[in-house]
């Protein structure tokens, strides 16, 4: 099946600092999602972006579908920032289930 | 209503005990996924339907696993005879239409415990 590589695997900021995480993918895709899970559990979703670069306040993502790997870019991080983050996948051609990758766990110190 | 919700929130179940796992998707979304997420790791697909459909049910670990989705709106998960090895979060999620290349939002979870 499509395997999907989250790095880094642990990161830790000061208040302020700026970050990206990157996901790396061994298949063609048709979707591609980031989400934000909470310290309660619920995963929030960041960002629907098979291809291109979107950008949502201090958050933005670029997926190159071409080369097979999305980065998720965190600027003037907060507090509120800190939590997993997973990227997941839909191989094209095959399931419609999502694959998810093993997450980044973001600290950010106040 | 306005995003997909699970029922309960949490569940303490004895070993061999039956449990049915209760999810809310989106009004009018077509496609229903079910997740389970062990500590630490990342969520991990069990079934999906389309509509009333089962279409997927390859990552079910096991014949006590069996999920349902009669009206193609609500669905259950039902574990029979639980196993600690059954202990983690089950997720669900909804998407509009099938397809695959559609968002899937999720519901809050069931964390399940067996004792």
């Amino acid at each position: 099946g499509i395997q999907v590589e989250q790095s880094p695997p642990d990161l830790i900021l000061q208040e302020g600092a700026n970050s990206t995480l990157r996901c790396n993918f061994s298949d063609s895709v048709n979707n591609l999602q980031w989400f934000h899970q909470n310290p309660w559990g619920q995963l929030i979703n960041l960002f629907y972006i098979p291809s291109g670069t979107k950008q949502n306040g201090r958050l933005s993502a670029t997926t190159v579908a071409t080369e097979r790997y999305s980065l998720l870019y965190i600027s003037s991080s907060q507090t509120t920032d800190s939590g997993v983050y997973f990227c997941a996948v839909v191989r094209q051609g095959g399931s419609e289930k999502l694959v998810f990758g093993k997450g980044t766990k973001l600290t950010v110190n106040p | 209503g306005a995003g997909v919700s699970q029922s309960p929130r949490y569940k303490v179940a004895k070993r061999g005990q039956d449990v049915a796992l209760r999810c809310d998707p989106i009004s009018g979304h077509v496609s229903l996924f079910w997740y389970q997420q062990a500590l630490g790791q990342g969520p991990e697909f069990l079934t999906y339907f389309q509509n009333e459909a089962q279409l997927d049910k390859s990552g079910l670990p096991s014949d006590r696993f069996f999920a349902e989705r009669p009206e193609g709106s609500v669905s259950t998960l039902k574990i029979q005879r639980t196993q600690q090895e059954d202990s983690a979060v089950y997720l669900c999620a909804s998407s509009w239409t099938s397809g695959g290349a559609y968002e899937q939002y999720f519901g809050p979870g069931t964390r399940l415990t067996v004792t």
